[in-house]
């Protein structure tokens, strides 16, 4: 049960968009399309912000949108606005019957 | 609205035994799937356990298999996490958390976690 693989940090500055990649393996992200992301600010519990690979729960702004390429899921924020800093996180189901998270990236609006 | 409040954690010795709660309301708690997700002071998320609408399904990750047991009374609106042998690894704060109604491969409601310490 490796953690998926996230960059550490990304940044960008308002206005433009950044993509967060979570790469896993043919067990996970590549078998299933059951992949979800979290927005965790400092100090606060996760919030789901895209389940299914691509689709957004009610109240989720469409700046979020998310995709997936073989065994790599993307998170894309177009238009970042400075409440957009936070962890943000990846999970997928496995062919174990388990959930992994990717180790979270840290996202600075500079 | 949906609320989920842990409860139950502490400080605890290693090899000793704790056990959290979660209660849940806002929702027909008896439909959805549950979880625990864990995460170590300035570490990431770690998923620690599932168990489906009736209790008849149960799943750990490697690292607790074994030593923690997930459970839920639906009666009582309420989820549980038993954890045995405690080790200084799993020192964090756990989240208990909600499946979605799309299916509990998605966690759409998480508590504000409570907080285990495992140290001698």
């Amino acid at each position: 049960q490796s953690a998926l693989t996230q960059p550490p940090s990304v940044s960008g500055s308002p206005g433009q968009s950044v993509t967060i990649s979570c790469t896993g393996t043919s067990s996970d992200v590549g078998s299933y399309n059951r992949v979800s992301w979290y927005q965790q600010p400092p100090g606060t519990a996760p919030k789901l912000m895209i389940y299914e690979v691509s689709n957004r729960p009610s109240g989720v702004p469409d700046r979020f949108s998310g995709s997936k390429s073989g065994n790599t899921a993307s998170l894309t924020i177009s238009g970042l606005q400075a409440e957009d800093e936070a962890d943000y996180y990846c999970s997928s189901y496995t062919s174990n019957r388990t959930w992994v998270f990717g180790g979270g990236t840290k996202l600075t609006v500079l | 609205q949906v609320q989920l409040v842990e409860s139950g954690g502490g400080v605890v010795q290693p090899g000793r035994s704790l056990r959290l709660s979660c209660a849940a309301s806002g929702f027909t708690f008896s439909t959805y799937g549950m979880h625990w997700v864990r995460q170590a002071p300035g570490k990431g998320l770690e998923w620690v356990a599932a168990t489906s609408s009736d209790g008849s399904s149960k799943y750990y990750a490697d690292s607790v298999k074994g030593r923690f047991t997930i459970s839920r009374d639906n009666s009582k609106n309420t989820l549980s996490l038993l954890m045995n042998s405690l080790r200084g690894a799993d020192t964090a704060v756990y989240y208990c958390a909600k499946g979605h109604s799309g299916g509990w491969y998605y966690l759409d409601n998480w508590g504000q976690g409570t907080l285990v310490t495992v140290s001698s």
